[in-house]
């Protein structure tokens, strides 16, 4: 079974601009979290979707958003794009909600905000 | 989000057991004890999870104590590729992984 895939792989940006990441996560499941990981930060929760719904959001500010769509593909958005944004972002799949269910992670986008 | 504790870092002999900790002393009865791992250059890995009960799996074993205030990831015969940043995690809500620090665990050749 494919792992969770997610692209582009690598990404420069410019301050202001925005930007559009898209995670494939494994056949057959239907949660998808994002994760934001920096150096200073470690790695934070950003949002999860379940059946195209964020049922779950950490604290970010409005500029990143997200979404899911039907065949449980989700994409995140980044408005606005501040140098601090630059980080590893990484998504999660997992088949179902719920704390008895592990997730798995893709490689992750590095984006680069200059 | 519950808090856990772990050593900033470890270190073991290759072929050797590895014993890594954690304090989770604020556990909640529906917390459930996850442990990810994190190689150089990839995302987390999914490494093991308990609720009350001792775990095994063919990547380690999970001890946690009688009364789940810590737990122990056994690493049975640590390799090379087992050099990583080790997590420990209560989930208590929804499905989001609230990460620490974790230890940075190095292999000795």
């Amino acid at each position: 079974k494919a792992g969770v895939t997610q692209t582009p792989r690598y990404l420069i940006k410019t301050r202001g601009q925005q930007v559009t990441l898209s995670c494939s996560p494994i056949s057959g499941h239907r949660s998808v979290s994002w994760y934001q990981q920096t150096p200073g930060q470690g790695l934070q929760f950003l949002f999860e979707y379940f059946s195209e719904t964020q049922r779950n959001k950490g604290n970010f500010p409005g500029r990143f958003s997200g979404r899911q769509f039907s065949n449980s593909r989700s994409e995140m958005n980044v408005s606005t794009l501040e140098l601090g944004d630059s980080a590893l972002y990484l998504c999660a799949s997992s088949p179902k909600q719920g704390l008895d269910y592990e997730q798995y992670f893709g490689p992750g986008t590095r984006l680069t905000v200059t | 989000d519950a808090k856990t504790t772990q050593p900033n870092s470890m270190e073991s002999n290759e072929e050797e057991p590895v014993h890594l900790p954690c304090n989770h002393s604020t556990i909640s009865g529906t917390d459930y004890i996850h442990w990810y791992r994190q190689l150089p250059s990839q995302g987390p890995e999914y490494v093991i999870h308990g609720l009350t009960s001792n775990v095994n799996n063919r990547m380690a074993s999970l001890a946690i104590a009688e009364d789940r205030k810590s737990s122990t990831l056994i690493l049975h015969r640590a390799t090379l590729r087992d050099a990583a940043v080790y997590y420990c995690i209560l989930r208590e809500r929804a499905n989001n992984l609230f990460f620490g620090t974790g230890t940075r665990l190095t292999v000795i050749p």
